[in-house]
């Protein structure tokens, strides 16, 4: 396919445990964001890559996330020691350039749906 | 501190009506803005975009106005269709950032 997937759609994990989210960006796109949506909420920012570098990282709640992309493709969020309160959509966005028309052009994924129970 | 805000979590309209979403923001400096479009079960779409130097944008059916005095801009939907039920959020770019500040969001429900 064309656009952002993500996987795996659903995750449900037991507190303590660690989880590892995947993002397979649009072929191509320099650009690659981290959000979360909790219930009720905004899309929050959490980590933004330009390229394997992650010159913005000032979303990540706590040092239990961490994120890393390879290739300048595909990204890893992992979550360390899961919280109940991380239980959330995560979603991935790429975007083809940094540049001012990168805003009109971030492309998201489905999103992971975690639960911690 | 949610610098967009979008203080209606709902609105329904009948079809062929015009719909009109609200989006506050406290942070003087945004110089631009989008709305995002949301079905269930899938990622958030771009729909339409302002720039701070205008007041006004329009595609299609779809027009953004931005009265930056009030911090305050609103997306307008006319005539409205049973297909733009979905969930729109307004955004910013975070000043000097890349990533995007998101609104909570506004359920618009279109009936036929």
């Amino acid at each position: 396919g064309a656009g952002v997937s993500q996987s795996p759609s659903n995750k449900v994990t037991e507190k303590g445990k660690d989880v590892e989210l995947r993002c397979d960006p649009i072929s191509g796109h320099t650009a690659l964001y981290w959000y979360r949506q909790s219930l009720g909420q905004g899309l929050e920012f959490l980590i933004y890559f330009q390229g394997n570098s992650a010159p913005d990282k000032s979303g990540l709640p706590s040092d239990r996330f961490s994120a890393e992309r390879t290739g300048g493709s595909v990204s890893t969020l992992t979550i360390q020691r899961t919280q109940q309160e991380d239980s959330a959509v995560y979603l991935c966005a790429s975007s083809p350039t940094s540049g001012a028309s990168s805003y009109n052009e971030q492309f998201f994924g489905p999103g992971t749906r975690l639960t911690v129970l | 501190d949610q610098q967009v805000k979008q203080n209606s979590p709902s609105l329904s309209v009948q079809e062929g009506r015009i719909s009109i979403l609200n989006c506050d923001y406290t942070n003087s400096m945004f110089d631009y803005f989008l709305w995002y479009k949301k079905y269930p079960a899938e990622g958030p779409t771009f729909l339409i975009s302002i720039s701070s130097i205008k007041d006004k944008n329009e595609d299609g059916r779809f027009t953004v106005f931005l009265n930056k005095s009030a911090k305050h801009l609103s997306l307008h939907i006319v005539p409205s269709q049973p297909g733009d039920s979905a969930v729109y959020f307004c955004a910013a770019p975070y000043t000097g950032r890349r990533a995007l500040t998101f609104g909570s969001g506004t359920r618009l429900q279109v009936q036929p």
